[in-house]
């Protein structure tokens, strides 16, 4: 069985300064990882996968993000926000035909 | 190409009555999805079509019918609603049924009365 956690369900930040997103899996296998946003009544846009190749994965938008295997982790972070960034994000574990998404973490930027 | 189109965008029942939610995709792809986005607890898959000719449960089907007409399309068929069918629902597609991104369309919002 697989499963993800997203550790916050709502972070705020101010714009120009860091942003991280934290998301922790548990899967039996090597999995597939990626991370969408969901803009408000928007569907779902794919910002970066992890795929067994290189452990930073770099996305749209100036996210990137980290595998690592030793703490079943694959937060999202990015250097300066932007008001555009506001949204929701999810994380996605994939293994074999199934997806299994975390259950969100909405971000605001205040100006 | 327009991606993963979604039909209608909205849409209100009264319990008891029958739906189809129509989905369509141009990108020639083998996988289709149907998910529910329920607050607080992300998207769960409804059912999906790895290709075409095939259809199987996912993990809340209970309730839901679905249809792969041909590779474009992939319908998802309310018998009976209930409030608890109150959702949006997103429709996905993907080139292959293991690890490739999924793509979405923009969701259909669903209210049961």
């Amino acid at each position: 069985a697989q499963s993800v956690t997203q550790l916050d369900s709502h972070v705020s930040v101010s714009e120009g300064t860091p942003v991280l997103l934290r998301c922790n899996y548990s899967s039996s296998y090597s999995p597939s990882l990626f991370w969408y946003v969901q803009h408000p009544n928007k569907g779902l846009q794919l910002l970066l996968k992890y795929t067994s190749a290189a452990t930073l994965v770099k996305g749209i938008n100036g996210f990137e993000a980290e595998f690592k295997k030793s703490e079943t982790s694959f937060h999202l972070t990015k250097p300066s926000a932007h008001m555009s960034d506001a949204a929701e994000y999810f994380c996605v574990v994939s293994v074999s035909y199934k997806l299994s998404f975390g259950a969100g973490t909405t971000v605001t930027v205040r100006a | 190409n327009a991606g993963v189109t979604q039909t209608p965008k909205f849409q209100v029942l009264k319990t008891g009555q029958s739906m189809t939610l129509q989905c369509a995709q141009d990108m020639n792809h083998n996988s289709m999805y149907w998910y529910r986005q329920d607050p607080g607890m992300g998207l769960r898959l409804i059912y999906y079509s790895a290709s075409e000719g095939t259809t199987d449960k996912g993990e809340v089907p209970n309730g839901y019918n679905v249809s792969r007409l041909n590779k474009r399309e992939f319908s998802l068929r309310l018998e009976s609603a209930a409030p608890s069918q109150t959702s949006v629902y997103f429709c996905a597609s993907s080139e292959r049924y293991r690890r490739d991104e999924q793509f979405f369309g923009p969701g259909t919002r669903l209210t049961v009365l």
